[in-house]
């Protein structure tokens, strides 16, 4: 089983709300990532998590702030956005951060517009 | 830096016929190269990945990509395309040579299979 799930799929909210993106995967990773890819454009890195710490955080705004709660689980707190912030947003994971053999395996992503 | 290019936003074959999706890299050292596919509105799956060994390597849904170390590139190939493999295309390396373990994305390429 090489899945990794995410939710909610779609996400619409206004610039002064509070959300979050959950992302999920049991293949016992111990690396998690945060992407985002806008339309037509290869995926960003925003974070990496690696045994629940905080491993890179690429000078991501701080309206963005990740958690991991446990080695399955991925959540990104979003508040006060801006429209350009709408985009895709991808959960991956692998099985370990340090191996450069290791295959990341990607969610479905949410779609999320900033209104 | 690691890089990959991929020339072509666009790639158009007739269904039936062979398909080629083009990758040169540039690294410092071994590469480490992997192809993923992403379908509209989803998330990126992996396809296959170079880590050693046989120049030509075979994945997910009857796609292979040949190493070509004196011509750094990675080609990603099928030898009869579906009207299913339509979708978009993004060539990768990982950059292992700094203390962060990323994966570099090509732009990535449009493929589009005619029926």
């Amino acid at each position: 089983d090489t899945e990794v799930t995410q939710t909610p799929k779609h996400l619409v909210m206004g610039m002064t709300n509070k959300k979050s993106l959950k992302c999920e995967q049991h293949m016992g990773h111990r690396a998690m990532y945060w992407y985002k890819q806008k339309a037509k454009k290869p995926p960003e890195l925003m974070f990496v998590y690696s045994y629940e710490k905080l491993s890179i955080n690429e000078s991501v705004p701080s309206r963005f702030s990740p958690e991991c709660p446990n080695s399955s689980l991925l959540n990104l707190h979003l508040h006060a956005l801006q429209p350009e912030d709408s985009a895709l947003y991808l959960c991956a994971s692998s099985q370990a951060l340090a191996g450069v053999k290791e295959t990341q395996y990607f969610g479905p992503g949410t779609r999320l517009l900033v209104l | 830096a690691q890089s990959v290019a991929q020339p072509e936003d666009q790639v158009n074959v007739a269904e039936g016929n062979p398909l080629t999706v083009k990758c040169t890299y540039s690294v410092s050292g071994n590469p480490y190269l992997f192809w993923y596919v992403q379908y509209p509105n989803r998330g990126l799956q992996f396809l296959l990945k170079y880590i050693t060994g046989d120049n030509l390597v075979k994945g997910s849904y009857g796609f292979e990509a040949e190493f070509n170390k004196s011509q750094t590139s990675f080609h990603l190939k099928k030898p009869s395309a579906l009207v299913s493999d339509s979708a978009l295309y993004f060539c990768a390396v990982r950059d292992y040579m700094n203390r962060d373990d990323k994966i570099i994305f090509g732009k990535g390429t449009r493929l589009h299979i005619l029926p």
